[in-house]
């Protein structure tokens, strides 16, 4: 089955630039979608296919995806950013298969 | 706006079935893919598996010999059973939505932990 490899931390000081990256062999070809959750929340869906913006998210929040890896970048980091986050894609070419990566803890410093 | 609510029981005996209900309220289930995730304490998010419009499922792997997920469209529900739960089976469980196409969940319950115990 696919796999995604998200490293387990990021730290940022506030006002930087935090980059979240998600491996996945030739996860350029598919669609990546990001969601940010908070202690004792549901995830919110941040960027879906890969660069694209749900009404409601602020533009500092923005998704790239090339080769083997995507990213999500957060611009201008602010302390209510703090939270984990996660990637996601949907696996048509094996059985239509939803898949999550492991989740990584932004944390601002 | 669409809704979705899981509801059922936060306590499961070992070797018991978990038995869980998702109710749709802004929408009809007679569109998109319907999907159950989990997350056990401190832990990351699983798939569990979908139900489609058409009423086909499909489910993860590791889940598979254990899980129905089936629909009710007259009441607006779908639901999730599985079997033969052990404590690695204490989770929430987050009913959602996914979007035809690429496949991302916009639409989110608010989650429901289940507690496997005697």
């Amino acid at each position: 089955s696919y796999v995604l490899t998200q490293p387990p931390s990021v730290s940022v000081a506030p006002g930087q630039t935090a980059r979240i990256t998600c491996g996945g062999n030739n996860i350029g070809s598919k669609s990546v979608h990001w969601y940010q959750q908070k202690p004792g929340q549901a995830p919110v869906l941040v960027v879906y296919d890969d660069s694209d913006r749900p009404s409601g998210i602020p533009e500092r929040f923005s998704g790239s995806n090339s080769g083997n890896t995507a990213t999500l970048t957060i611009s201008r980091v602010e302390a209510g950013d703090e939270a984990d986050y996660y990637c996601q894609v949907w696996d048509s070419s094996s059985d239509h298969l939803y898949v999550f990566g492991a989740g990584t803890k932004v944390t601002v410093l | 706006q669409v809704q979705l609510q899981e509801s059922g029981p936060g306590l499961v005996k070992p070797s018991e079935t978990l038995s869980l209900t998702c109710t749709v309220s802004g929408g009809s289930i007679s569109s998109y893919y319907w999907s159950w995730i989990r997350q056990p304490p401190g832990k990351g998010l699983e798939w569990i598996g979908y139900i489609y419009y058409s009423g086909s499922t499909n489910y993860s792997p590791s889940l598979k010999s254990r899980v129905t997920i089936s629909r009710d469209t007259s009441k607006n529900q779908f639901s999730l059973k599985l079997t033969s739960v052990t404590a690695a089976d204490t989770a929430v469980y987050y009913c959602a939505r996914a979007s035809d196409g690429s496949g991302s969940y916009y639409f989110w319950g608010r989650g429901t932990l289940v507690t496997v115990s005697s």
